[in-house]
């Protein structure tokens, strides 16, 4: 199994501003996945962060918006830049370990 | 496109209800079905499908994949309160820990 700790659990952030959120795993993982969950939506997946390696970003995200950084095998972090209402959602980082996915806390965030 | 698609979005039933939660899914190089329960926050891990017509169960829960249909359901017999989350359905494909989700089935059940 994994367990995966996220900072911050949850933040209020003013429009224009960017918040860095961060993932630390237990163990050493290949691929770290960002996914996001506005309210009311399903999970989408932002990018697909490896080590060593920039981020793969899916359809309709890009660098700019949501830079990442990979330094090391068990942690990373995404920033949210130029925030603004749109970007209010729940942020979860994932690993896979065991052949089971696993998914972090969530960090929360409101931008006013 | 892959997607995956859940029904019913949304679902009231009273305590000792069962219940039956329908996932679709089209994703390239399937590999696996998961099923999560989130009430918070994250998303919790209830089952891994990979072969078609072999129940996996866990207590009140249990899920069954059909590969010919594309499908997966998840039972929840006896509901209670507790059972009370969004339940997600998620496809994997080819690529490693990536996984496509559908909107979820909001379970509200009342005492």
């Amino acid at each position: 199994s994994a367990v995966i700790s996220q900072k911050p659990s949850r933040d209020i952030c003013q429009r224009g501003t960017s918040l860095t959120i961060q993932c630390q795993v237990d163990s050493q993982v290949t691929m770290m996945f960002w996914y996001r969950q506005q309210p009311g939506q399903s999970l989408t997946l932002i990018a697909t962060a490896n080590q060593g390696s920039e981020a793969t970003y899916e359809s309709g995200f890009v660098i700019d918006k949501f830079p990442i950084s990979r330094p090391n095998l068990t942690f990373s972090t995404l920033t949210v830049s130029n925030m603004s209402p749109e970007d209010s959602s729940i942020y979860l980082c994932s690993v896979e370990s065991g052949n089971t996915i696993y998914f972090g806390e969530g960090s929360w965030l409101t931008v006013v | 496109e892959d997607k995956v698609v859940q029904s019913p979005l949304s679902l009231v039933v009273h305590e000792g209800d069962t219940v039956t939660l329908n996932c679709s899914y089209e994703v390239t190089n399937f590999r696996s079905l998961l099923w999560y329960k989130q009430e918070k926050k994250a998303p919790t891990f209830l089952f891994m499908l990979t072969s078609s017509g072999i129940e996996k169960k866990s207590g009140r829960l249990s899920s069954i994949l059909d590969k010919k249909e594309l499908s997966s359901i998840l039972n929840i017999t006896a509901t209670q309160t507790g059972d009370s989350a969004i339940y997600l359905c998620a496809a994997r494909g080819s690529t490693l820990g990536r996984l496509y989700f559908g909107r979820g089935t909001q379970l509200t059940v009342w005492p």
